[in-house]
């Protein structure tokens, strides 16, 4: 059964950079079916979706945040990282990470995620 | 972007109900859309994929409807673990984006 599983601080300072790693186990990231992504979670509300990386590189941003993110993959870790900077009470948050199927075109959704990453930003 | 109401926001209901949620994109596409569960402090579960298709071990009370401009997700008798949190989601276009949610509590 694939499994994700995110590493990283759980406190970052304001105006810092956040950096998150979702490792996937049990399955390749360099499969041609799927996208891998990052969504969040505030306290309390909804989800919101940050971005999605294929193993090739190419990249969807979110464009409420897309001048602060950038999404990497490494495929010989078989990992995808997340940078999110300048960073601010409001983006304190639940991260999860997901894989995003994307062939065939009926089948996509977000059918595994990972257990999810309490960030907190505060000084 | 494609922004997706959801209604109700809240909804309080018995074991054994008929529960019926609705969302409503801002633009109408065909299908690419999919419906979640979430439970307090856990990663959310995918339910239901391309607006009608129960996903593999999910149980067949769930059922999801829909295109267009109007998608909808039905229990068809309400169980204790389906007390929950559901989400919409479109994959019609970027960015993706989720409804508001509909928080399921045991009347």
């Amino acid at each position: 059964q694939l499994q994700l599983q995110e590493s990283g601080p759980g406190l970052v300072k304001p105006s810092e950079t956040l950096s998150l790693t979702c490792t996937v186990s049990n399955g390749s990231i360099s499969r041609s079916s799927h996208f891998w992504a990052w969504i969040r979670q505030p306290p309390g509300k909804g989800l919101e979706w940050i971005g999605s990386i294929y193993y090739s590189g190419s990249t969807f941003y979110n464009p409420s945040l897309k001048s602060r993110v950038t999404i990497s993959a490494d495929t010989s870790k078989n990992h995808f990282s997340l940078k999110l900077t300048s960073v601010t009470a409001a983006d304190t948050a639940v991260y999860y990470c997901a894989r995003q199927v994307v062939v065939p075109a009926a089948l996509v959704s977000f059918d595994y995620w990972a257990q999810g990453t309490l960030v907190t930003v505060s000084s | 972007d494609i922004q997706l109401t959801q209604s109700p926001s809240f909804l309080s209901a018995s074991v054994g109900d008929r529960v019926t949620i609705t969302c409503r994109p801002s633009q109408g596409f065909s299908s690419s859309f999919a419906w979640y569960q979430q439970k307090p402090g856990k990663a959310p579960k995918l339910l239901i994929y391309d607006a009608s298709t129960l996903q593999s071990g999910v149980p067949s009370r769930f059922s999801g409807s829909g295109s267009g401009t109007e998608f909808t997700l039905t229990i068809s008798s309400l169980q204790p673990e389906d007390f929950a949190t559901y989400y919409c989601q479109q994959f019609n276009s970027y960015p993706l984006t989720f409804g508001g949610g509909t928080k399921v509590e045991i009347k």
